[in-house]
């Protein structure tokens, strides 16, 4: 069975400080990846995605993330990260059969002034 | 934004109660999806749709059941409702014909069973 971790429940920032927030997977073949952000309140918004080809994806509001599959890996980073990026993100893994998506449990990200 | 409602958005019931949540969306896609959110436990699938009158089991399927009559709504049945299944519920949307896996979320309903 497919599952995710992110080994970071809360994680605090100061603004202007890079993040690298981390995903681990485990998925038999060649997984589909996620990753999502939910503001407090609201519903989930997609970030980025990954199905094949170049390893490193960029997404919305400056965020990039690298699949590395020798370390089952789908990390997420930004540069330089600003107030308005306080909010939960999660990573998730896509399954071929009808595209569901097993979710981690969730980074609570604090941006400091 | 894709075009994903859900209501009510807000519920407080007791327990025992039947509830019903409605998910409907106006981009005519495919699949649809009910999950449940909890603090610990990111987000875990209920049921799913692949396509009208068809529908599966979830992880987290015991105690809901759904309903898919037409390709634009999907409902979530508690039959009798428990503390436990006090909750944030979304539903998703996606169709691979449009970008394949990518899962488009809905703005969600709160669930208070007391």
């Amino acid at each position: 069975a497919q599952s995710v971790t992110q080994p970071d429940i809360h994680i605090t920032v100061s603004e202007g400080a890079s993040l690298e927030l981390r995903c681990n997977y485990s998925y038999g073949a060649t997984p589909y990846l996620f990753w999502y952000v939910q503001s407090p309140g609201q519903g989930l918004q997609l970030l980025l995605k990954y199905f094949s080809g170049d390893t490193l994806v960029q997404g919305i509001k400056g965020f990039e993330a690298e699949f590395k599959r020798s370390q089952s890996s789908f990390n997420l980073r930004k540069p330089s990260v600003h107030w308005s990026d306080a909010a939960e993100y999660f990573c998730a893994v896509g399954c071929t059969s009808y595209g569901k998506l097993t979710f981690g449990q969730g980074t609570i990200l604090t941006v400091h002034p | 934004d894709a075009g994903i409602t859900q209501s009510p958005r807000h519920k407080v019931t007791e327990t025992g109660t039947p509830v019903t949540l409605r998910c409907h969306q106006t981009e005519n896609h495919r699949y649809m999806y009910w999950y449940r959110q909890d603090p610990g436990h990111g987000l875990r699938l209920i049921h799913y749709s692949y396509g009208v009158k068809d529908t599966d089991k979830g992880e987290v399927s015991d105690g809901y059941s759904v309903s898919r009559s037409k390709t634009e709504d999907f409902l979530l049945t508690l039959e009798s409702a428990t503390s436990s299944q006090t909750s944030v519920y979304f539903c998703a949307i996606s169709d691979p014909s449009h970008s394949t896996d990518t899962q488009y979320f809905g703005p969600g309903t709160r669930l208070t069973v007391l």
